[in-house]
Protein backbone atom coordinates (compact mmCIF):
# COMPACT_ATOMS: atom_id res chain seq x y z
CA UNK A 1 0.00 0.00 0.00
CA UNK A 2 1.37 3.60 0.00
CA UNK A 3 3.15 4.95 2.32
CA UNK A 4 4.49 8.72 2.74
CA UNK A 5 6.95 9.53 5.49
CA UNK A 6 8.74 12.92 6.41
CA UNK A 7 11.95 13.75 6.99
CA UNK A 8 13.89 17.12 7.88
CA UNK A 9 15.53 18.89 10.74
CA UNK A 10 13.23 19.11 14.25
CA UNK A 11 14.72 22.93 14.81
CA UNK A 12 14.93 25.52 12.75
CA UNK A 13 16.68 28.99 13.21
CA UNK A 14 14.38 32.27 12.48
CA UNK A 15 14.53 33.57 8.75
CA UNK A 16 16.52 30.24 7.46
CA UNK A 17 14.93 27.79 5.53
CA UNK A 18 13.10 24.98 6.60
CA UNK A 19 13.32 21.72 4.32
CA UNK A 20 11.28 18.18 4.40
CA UNK A 21 11.19 15.71 2.32
CA UNK A 22 8.52 13.01 1.85
CA UNK A 23 9.90 9.49 1.07
CA UNK A 24 6.64 7.58 -1.31
CA UNK A 25 6.45 3.64 -1.07
CA UNK A 26 4.30 1.85 -2.78
CA UNK A 27 3.23 4.17 -6.02
CA UNK A 28 5.52 5.90 -8.24
CA UNK A 29 5.00 9.86 -7.91
CA UNK A 30 5.35 10.38 -11.50
CA UNK A 31 2.52 8.34 -12.45
CA UNK A 32 -0.90 10.33 -11.68
CA UNK A 33 -3.35 11.68 -11.89
CA UNK A 34 -2.00 12.46 -8.32
CA UNK A 35 -0.66 15.53 -6.66
CA UNK A 36 1.42 15.33 -3.81
CA UNK A 37 1.42 17.55 -0.92
CA UNK A 38 2.16 19.18 2.24
CA UNK A 39 0.19 20.36 5.23
CA UNK A 40 0.95 22.06 8.53
CA UNK A 41 -0.76 21.78 11.64
CA UNK A 42 -0.14 24.58 14.78
CA UNK A 43 -0.13 22.93 18.36
CA UNK A 44 -3.51 22.55 19.08
CA UNK A 45 -4.64 24.26 15.81
CA UNK A 46 -6.76 23.47 13.10
CA UNK A 47 -4.67 22.11 9.61
CA UNK A 48 -3.28 24.54 7.38
CA UNK A 49 -2.48 23.25 2.94
CA UNK A 50 0.74 24.63 2.41
CA UNK A 51 0.84 23.41 -1.40
CA UNK A 52 0.82 20.83 -3.77
CA UNK A 53 2.56 19.55 -7.01
CA UNK A 54 1.39 16.97 -9.97
CA UNK A 55 3.36 14.50 -11.47
CA UNK A 56 3.94 16.67 -14.68
CA UNK A 57 5.39 19.23 -11.76
CA UNK A 58 3.26 21.78 -11.98
CA UNK A 59 2.52 23.25 -8.63
CA UNK A 60 -0.09 25.43 -6.65
CA UNK A 61 0.64 27.35 -3.63
CA UNK A 62 -1.90 29.01 -0.93
CA UNK A 63 -1.61 32.62 -1.47
CA UNK A 64 -0.57 33.97 1.98
CA UNK A 65 2.45 31.90 1.52
CA UNK A 66 3.08 32.05 -1.62
CA UNK A 67 6.37 33.77 -1.44
CA UNK A 68 7.77 31.85 0.94
CA UNK A 69 7.50 28.07 -0.33
CA UNK A 70 8.80 26.16 -3.57
CA UNK A 71 7.73 22.57 -3.72
CA UNK A 72 9.74 20.23 -5.57
CA UNK A 73 9.55 16.04 -7.17
CA UNK A 74 12.68 14.20 -7.14
CA UNK A 75 11.50 11.24 -8.85
CA UNK A 76 14.61 9.23 -9.51
CA UNK A 77 14.07 8.67 -5.92
CA UNK A 78 10.71 9.01 -5.54
CA UNK A 79 10.42 11.53 -3.18
CA UNK A 80 9.20 15.17 -2.92
CA UNK A 81 10.06 18.17 -0.89
CA UNK A 82 9.24 21.65 0.47
CA UNK A 83 11.26 24.67 1.23
CA UNK A 84 9.88 27.64 3.39
CA UNK A 85 12.31 30.44 3.64
CA UNK A 86 12.58 33.49 5.95
CA UNK A 87 10.81 31.43 8.76
CA UNK A 88 9.35 32.67 12.01
CA UNK A 89 7.74 31.35 15.16
CA UNK A 90 4.70 31.30 13.04
CA UNK A 91 6.25 28.47 11.10
CA UNK A 92 6.58 26.01 14.45
CA UNK A 93 3.98 23.07 13.19
CA UNK A 94 3.85 19.38 13.00
CA UNK A 95 4.39 19.56 8.98
CA UNK A 96 2.61 16.48 7.08
CA UNK A 97 3.17 15.18 3.02
CA UNK A 98 -0.07 13.64 1.66
CA UNK A 99 -0.91 12.51 -1.56
CA UNK A 100 -4.25 13.93 -3.13
CA UNK A 101 -6.69 12.35 -5.72
CA UNK A 102 -6.40 13.88 -9.02
CA UNK A 103 -10.10 13.29 -9.30
CA UNK A 104 -11.78 14.11 -6.46
CA UNK A 105 -8.92 16.43 -4.62
CA UNK A 106 -9.53 13.80 -1.62
CA UNK A 107 -6.31 13.91 0.92
CA UNK A 108 -5.95 9.89 0.60
CA UNK A 109 -2.77 9.04 2.10
CA UNK A 110 -1.15 10.25 4.69
CA UNK A 111 2.72 10.48 6.17
CA UNK A 112 2.49 10.01 10.63
CA UNK A 113 3.39 14.22 10.26
CA UNK A 114 7.26 15.57 12.08
CA UNK A 115 7.47 18.44 14.67
CA UNK A 116 9.50 21.60 13.37
CA UNK A 117 10.35 23.67 15.92
CA UNK A 118 11.27 27.29 14.91
CA UNK A 119 13.67 28.97 17.54
CA UNK A 120 16.90 30.10 18.44
CA UNK B 1 -12.53 30.90 0.09
CA UNK B 2 -13.25 29.72 3.22
CA UNK B 3 -15.01 26.78 5.12
CA UNK B 4 -16.55 27.44 8.09
CA UNK B 5 -17.02 25.03 10.75
CA UNK B 6 -18.72 25.16 14.28
CA UNK B 7 -15.18 25.31 16.70
CA UNK B 8 -17.37 22.37 18.95
CA UNK B 9 -20.14 20.10 19.24
CA UNK B 10 -20.90 18.08 22.55
CA UNK B 11 -23.46 15.19 22.56
CA UNK B 12 -24.30 12.34 24.95
CA UNK B 13 -23.39 8.32 23.60
CA UNK B 14 -26.10 7.40 21.28
CA UNK B 15 -27.35 9.87 20.30
CA UNK B 16 -27.04 12.40 16.99
CA UNK B 17 -24.96 14.92 16.21
CA UNK B 18 -24.24 17.37 12.77
CA UNK B 19 -21.36 19.29 12.27
CA UNK B 20 -21.93 21.83 9.17
CA UNK B 21 -19.42 23.42 6.93
CA UNK B 22 -20.14 26.65 5.00
CA UNK B 23 -18.20 27.75 1.78
CA UNK B 24 -18.09 31.21 1.38
CA UNK B 25 -18.06 31.68 -1.77
CA UNK B 26 -18.81 29.44 -4.81
CA UNK B 27 -21.45 26.64 -4.90
CA UNK B 28 -20.75 23.64 -2.33
CA UNK B 29 -21.57 21.41 -5.17
CA UNK B 30 -19.60 22.45 -7.90
CA UNK B 31 -16.49 20.99 -6.17
CA UNK B 32 -16.17 17.61 -4.23
CA UNK B 33 -16.55 18.03 -0.19
CA UNK B 34 -14.35 15.21 1.95
CA UNK B 35 -14.41 14.90 5.78
CA UNK B 36 -11.32 13.25 7.89
CA UNK B 37 -11.20 12.48 11.58
CA UNK B 38 -8.11 13.09 13.75
CA UNK B 39 -7.40 12.09 16.61
CA UNK B 40 -4.50 13.42 19.39
CA UNK B 41 -1.24 12.42 17.77
CA UNK B 42 -2.39 10.79 15.01
CA UNK B 43 -2.52 11.84 11.47
CA UNK B 44 -6.00 12.96 9.42
CA UNK B 45 -8.13 9.99 8.27
CA UNK B 46 -10.88 10.15 5.57
CA UNK B 47 -14.38 9.92 6.98
CA UNK B 48 -16.17 11.06 4.22
CA UNK B 49 -15.20 11.74 0.23
CA UNK B 50 -17.02 13.14 -2.85
CA UNK B 51 -19.90 14.46 -0.55
CA UNK B 52 -21.28 11.44 0.76
CA UNK B 53 -19.08 8.56 -0.11
CA UNK B 54 -17.65 6.31 2.83
CA UNK B 55 -14.35 4.25 2.25
CA UNK B 56 -14.50 0.40 3.30
CA UNK B 57 -14.08 0.34 6.88
CA UNK B 58 -15.82 3.82 7.73
CA UNK B 59 -19.18 2.53 9.36
CA UNK B 60 -22.52 3.71 8.04
CA UNK B 61 -22.61 5.53 11.20
CA UNK B 62 -20.83 8.97 9.58
CA UNK B 63 -22.58 10.07 6.38
CA UNK B 64 -22.28 13.06 4.60
CA UNK B 65 -24.49 15.28 2.54
CA UNK B 66 -24.79 18.77 0.95
CA UNK B 67 -27.20 21.43 1.37
CA UNK B 68 -27.20 24.21 -2.05
CA UNK B 69 -29.82 26.16 -0.28
CA UNK B 70 -26.86 27.42 2.38
CA UNK B 71 -24.13 26.25 0.33
CA UNK B 72 -22.93 24.08 3.21
CA UNK B 73 -21.48 20.53 3.80
CA UNK B 74 -22.47 18.21 6.97
CA UNK B 75 -21.21 15.27 8.49
CA UNK B 76 -23.71 13.61 10.62
CA UNK B 77 -22.66 10.56 12.85
CA UNK B 78 -25.38 8.60 14.44
CA UNK B 79 -25.22 6.52 17.30
CA UNK B 80 -22.41 8.42 19.07
CA UNK B 81 -19.75 6.14 20.74
CA UNK B 82 -16.99 7.86 23.07
CA UNK B 83 -14.42 6.84 20.68
CA UNK B 84 -15.90 9.19 18.21
CA UNK B 85 -14.34 12.00 20.72
CA UNK B 86 -12.41 13.63 17.72
CA UNK B 87 -11.27 16.30 15.80
CA UNK B 88 -13.14 16.62 12.31
CA UNK B 89 -12.04 19.16 9.30
CA UNK B 90 -13.60 19.31 5.74
CA UNK B 91 -12.16 20.00 3.08
CA UNK B 92 -12.79 21.00 -0.19
CA UNK B 93 -10.81 23.16 -3.53
CA UNK B 94 -11.28 25.30 -6.34
CA UNK B 95 -8.95 25.25 -9.38
CA UNK B 96 -5.72 26.18 -7.43
CA UNK B 97 -6.05 25.82 -3.95
CA UNK B 98 -7.07 22.95 -1.38
CA UNK B 99 -9.40 24.25 1.41
CA UNK B 100 -9.79 23.00 5.13
CA UNK B 101 -12.23 23.98 7.71
CA UNK B 102 -11.22 25.42 11.02
CA UNK B 103 -12.41 22.10 12.37
CA UNK B 104 -14.79 20.92 14.99
CA UNK B 105 -13.87 19.38 18.59
CA UNK B 106 -16.12 16.85 19.00
CA UNK B 107 -17.15 16.00 22.49
CA UNK B 108 -19.20 12.68 24.05
CA UNK B 109 -20.39 13.14 27.06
Amino acid sequence: QVQLQESGPGLVKPSQTLSLTCTVSGDSISSGPYYWSWIRQPAGKGLEWIGRIYTSGSTNYKPSLKSRVTISLDTPKNQFSLNLNSVTAADTAVYYCARIGGYNYEFDHWGQGTLVTVAS
Amino acid sequence: FMLTQPHSVSESPGKTVTISCTRSSGSIASNYVQWYQQRPGSSPTTLIYEHNQRPSGVPDRFSGSIDSSSNSASLTISGLKTEDEADYYCQSYDDSNQVFGGGTKLTVL
